[in-house]
């Protein structure tokens, strides 16, 4: 079964820093381009970034270019998101999503808080 | 970017009856490959998204066959042929076609 279980989410002041983790199991990760998808509260989805199986290609939604880094570590089955100088806009549920023939599975979420 | 815009915003129905979910983009979805990256995801409250169709038309595993897609270039249809009680949440349509990745804003399906 595939299960993706993010982790690392918290209350964060703003400008501060978060690492959030995805731990991925029941297939093979490293054949696999991953997405993180965010979702403020009672908001819809805002797709945020994207790596590919190898990590050579890697993409970014503007509004979190040259804050967000999407990394992975295939020995390790997990996928990252290094988000720094955090906004108050950045406070939403993020998701990692899987990406075959579409985004066919994802986690639960964790929760980033960004506020003084 | 390309902007993708669902209607109705909510859409009360009866159990048993039929709903219908429209998809619009700002720009074709046909990728140079050929294919047409349009998924419908469904987002039961409190629940993270699952994806029910890809490439425009295909269910995914095991999803229920009342669901189906349709459409071609910039028109999409979601189809629930009988709603039923678990179908009641938030679907969103999304295209994977070019980069950034967009969602539609969601429609809210609900019992009347």
């Amino acid at each position: 079964e595939v299960q993706l279980v993010e982790s690392g989410g918290g209350l964060v002041q703003p400008g501060g820093s978060l690492r959030l983790s995805c731990a991925a199991s029941g297939f093979t990760f490293s054949s696999y381009s991953m997405n993180w998808v965010r979702q403020a509260p009672g908001k819809g989805l805002e797709w945020i970034s994207y790596i590919s199986s190898s990590s050579s290609t890697i993409f970014y939604v503007d509004s979190v270019k040259g804050r967000f880094t999407i990394s992975r570590d295939d020995a390790k089955n997990s996928l990252y998101l290094q988000m720094n100088s955090l906004r108050a806009e950045d406070t939403a549920v993020y998701y990692c999503a899987r990406e075959s023939v579409a985004s066919d599975s994802w986690g639960q979420g964790t929760l980033v808080t960004v506020s003084s | 970017d390309i902007v993708m815009t669902q209607t109705p915003l909510s859409s009360p129905v009866t159990l048993g009856q039929p709903a219908s979910i429209s998809c619009r983009s700002s720009q074709s979805l046909v990728h140079s490959d050929g294919n047409t990256y349009l998924s419908w995801l469904q987002q039961r409250p409190g629940q993270p998204p699952r994806l029910l169709i890809y490439q425009i038309s295909n269910r995914f595993s095991g999803v229920p066959d009342r669901f189906s897609g349709s459409g071609a270039g910039t028109d999409f249809t979601l189809k629930i042929s009988r709603v039923e009680a678990e179908d009641v949440g938030v679907y969103y349509c999304m295209q994977a076609t070019q980069f950034p990745l967009t969602f539609g804003g969601g429609t809210k399906v609900e019992i009347k």
